[in-house]
């Protein structure tokens, strides 16, 4: 079966502009998570969704950093007014229940954004 | 907080070559724990994982056992591969907060040479 996408899987642009990276869970799973994988941080957490419930925002590491989930489906991280210490890959997970369940989380291939 | 620390690479081997990746945690209680593996160009994939202490995970000839007493997850593999060269990362899943993230180790890049 499909598993998780993210779009793009590049993105380039240039410092102070806004970006949406988009992320397209496993259908069924009612949890999902964005990661950042950076040179200088490694991998850390961003955010969490489980169903309809309010989001965990405690890994976003400014106010320029926002997330949505549509539907209890598709994610959009926004950055907004990039800065080049933004640079890294983002990464999406979801899993069928989030949470202290045993469940997996997967991974999706990632956007590699670069902020010029 | 809860934390995970891995031996820092690269590792290069030789082909059949016995291979250990250390990695300790520190967490209150027992946390399940993971060791994920990115191969070139792909995407974050489990690799194996312990959910309680003593446990053994294994999963294509790679093995680890979670080890409360020394705080430990070291993975280990008999004879290693040229396709087992990939970046390899050690990680628990935190029981606080009730989001169930994984918290990550700084990554173990392998370079296994024929």
């Amino acid at each position: 079966g499909a598993g998780v996408s993210q779009s793009p899987s590049n993105k380039v642009t240039e410092k102070g502009k806004d970006v949406e990276l988009r992320c397209d869970p496993i259908s069924g799973h009612t949890a999902l998570y964005w990661y950042r994988q950076s040179l200088g941080q490694g991998l850390e957490f961003l955010i969490y969704f489980q169903g309809n419930s309010a989001p965990d925002k405690s890994g976003l590491p400014s106010d320029r950093f926002s997330a949505e989930r549509t539907g209890g489906s598709v994610s959009t991280l926004t950055i907004q007014r990039t800065q080049q210490e933004d640079s890294a890959v983002y990464l999406c997970a979801s899993s069928l229940r989030g949470g202290d369940s045993s469940y997996e989380q997967y991974f999706g291939p990632g956007t590699r954004l670069t902020v010029t | 907080g809860n934390s995970v620390t891995q031996m820092e690479g690269p590792v290069t081997l030789s082909e059949e070559a016995f291979l250990t990746i250390n990695c300790t945690y520190t967490a209150t209680g027992y946390p399940s724990l993971f060791w994920y593996v990115q191969y070139p160009g792909e995407g974050l994939q489990l690799l194996l994982k312990a959910t309680k202490a003593d446990d053994k995970g294994s999963n294509k000839g790679f093995e680890a056992t979670y080890r409360k007493e020394t705080t430990s997850f070291h993975l280990e593999k008999g004879s290693v591969q040229v396709s087992d060269s990939a970046v390899y990362f050690c990680a628990l899943k935190d029981g606080s907060g009730n989001t169930g993230k994984l918290i990550f180790g700084q990554g173990t890049t392998l370079q296994v040479k024929p």
